[in-house]
């Protein structure tokens, strides 16, 4: 079967680093975006790897290990503004462009 | 420049109408997906268009949803005989064409079924 997994909920303090981890089982696999939702809005796209390792943008970095099934994002100098669902997604077979969600990490950034 | 949208923004029906969720994606995006979000759920993938190719339709729920594009841009999803576990949000995303492109998502349509 295909499965995503994620954390439901994670609490972090402003101005530290969080990481959300995602693990995922697919029937093949093309890639791993990471979205963004703030609460009532439409998701906003963060980040894709397809290859192994450490994809760095801004306070924001994405890792990938394709042999393990395994990705993080990781969030630095927390802002009050990163309090948002975070939602893991894999592209599983390259003949369409579904896209397997997992249910997201609401993260609370507190004071 | 326009981003994706979505009509209505909320639609209340009652049990067992048929209803028809609009999506315009972003001019020249080949591809067009539609998802489905229960309260404090991830996204569920409903169906996916591109180009002329055949729809992958392997995540509608069952025979009463349906969904069309036509002229390669406008998409319309069908709910018939409505049923309350149908209520969520349902959202639309275009991308430029390949399936590894960033999605741009519209703002949703809320559905409630009384």
């Amino acid at each position: 079967g295909q499965n995503i997994d994620q954390p439901t909920e994670m609490t972090a303090t402003e101005g530290a680093i969080v990481q959300i981890n995602c693990t995922y089982q697919t029937s093949g696999f093309n890639g791993l975006f990471w979205y963004q939702q703030h609460a009532g809005e439409a998701p906003t796209f963060l980040s894709y790897n397809v290859l192994d390792g450490l994809e760095e943008k801004g306070r924001f970095s994405s890792f990938l290990s394709r042999s393990k099934g395994y990705s993080y994002l990781l969030l630095k100098e927390l802002q009050m503004k990163d309090s948002a669902s975070y939602l893991c997604a894999a592209h599983g077979s390259s003949n369409t462009g579904k896209l397997i969600f997992g249910q997201g990490t609401t993260l609370q950034v507190k004071p | 420049g326009a981003g994706v949208s979505q009509s209505p923004s909320n639609k209340v029906t009652e049990k067992g109408k048929d209803v028809e969720l609009r999506c315009d994606p972003i001019s020249g995006h080949t591809a067009l997906y539609w998802y489905r979000q229960s309260l404090g759920q991830g996204l569920e993938f409903l169906i996916y268009f591109q180009g002329n190719s055949a729809p992958d339709k392997s995540g509608l729920p069952s025979d009463r949803f349906s969904a069309e594009r036509t002229g390669g841009s406008v998409s319309t999803l069908t709910i018939q005989r409505t049923q309350q576990e149908d209520s969520a949000v349902y959202l639309c995303a275009s991308s430029p064409g390949a399936a590894y492109n960033e999605q741009f998502f519209g703002p949703g349509t809320r559905l409630t079924v009384l």
